[in-house]
């Protein structure tokens, strides 16, 4: 059974400062990965997602992960953050032979001005 | 053009009513899901229908029911609301890859509160 694991549950950064949320996945095939944020009310949009090739993806609103096989990990990183980046950030997993996406618990990200 | 719409987006119901919530898209996939989460954000898989035929029941109580009556709708119905029913429903659709999981879009939610 696929599990995905966000170890933190609240980051605050300052606007402007550099981001990189961290996640960590048990998958027994390859993996797909997935960022999804949600804005306060809102549903779920897909910020990125890794099927295979390169493992540095590029996503929307600035935003990159790098999957590292060696390690489980698929972190969500931002040079630069806006205060609009306030928002809860799901990482998930999928693949070959599950039926299902797995997500994990959230990010919650706050941004000071 | 919303991709997966639901309605409402709103429902305060009383404990012990029956109660129905929709979901549509308009993307040509053929599965859908319905998602459950809590208080603490958590995301839980309930059901996904692939071309109107279940294929994902997760130890949901029965007094959830989802019907499809085509690839393009899935609705929930819920008898006797509990109080730990209160929480925010999504609908997501997918398009089917044969075996392996793909893209998942996602409806707006609809906070559902029991009092």
């Amino acid at each position: 059974a696929q599990s995905v694991t966000q170890p933190d549950i609240h980051i605050t950064v300052s606007e402007g400062a550099s981001l990189e949320l961290r996640c960590n996945y048990s998958y027994g095939a390859t993996p797909y990965l997935f960022w999804y944020v949600q804005s306060p009310g809102q549903g779920l949009q897909l910020l990125l997602k890794y099927f295979s090739g390169d493992t540095l993806v590029q996503g929307i609103k600035g935003f990159e992960a790098e999957f590292k096989r060696s390690q489980s990990s698929f972190n969500l990183r931002k040079p630069s953050v806006h205060w609009s980046d306030a928002a809860e950030y799901f990482c998930a997993v999928g693949g070959w032979g599950a039926q299902k996406l797995v997500f994990g618990q959230g990010t919650r990200l706050t941004i000071n001005p | 053009d919303t991709a997966v719409s639901q309605t409402p987006k709103y429902l305060v119901t009383q404990m012990g009513n029956d109660k129905s919530i929709k979901c549509e898209q308009n993307l040509g996939h053929d599965t859908m899901y319905w998602y459950k989460q809590d208080s603490k954000k958590f995301l839980k898989i309930m059901f996904s229908y692939n071309n109107k035929e279940l294929i994902i029941n997760e130890t949901v109580p029965n007094r959830f029911s989802p019907k499809s009556p085509d690839k393009a709708h899935l609705n929930l119905h819920i008898n006797s609301l509990e109080l730990g029913d209160s929480a925010v429903y999504f609908c997501a659709s997918s398009q089917d890859r044969g075996g392996q999981t793909d893209t998942q879009y996602f409806g707006p939610g609809t906070r559902l509160t029991v009092l």
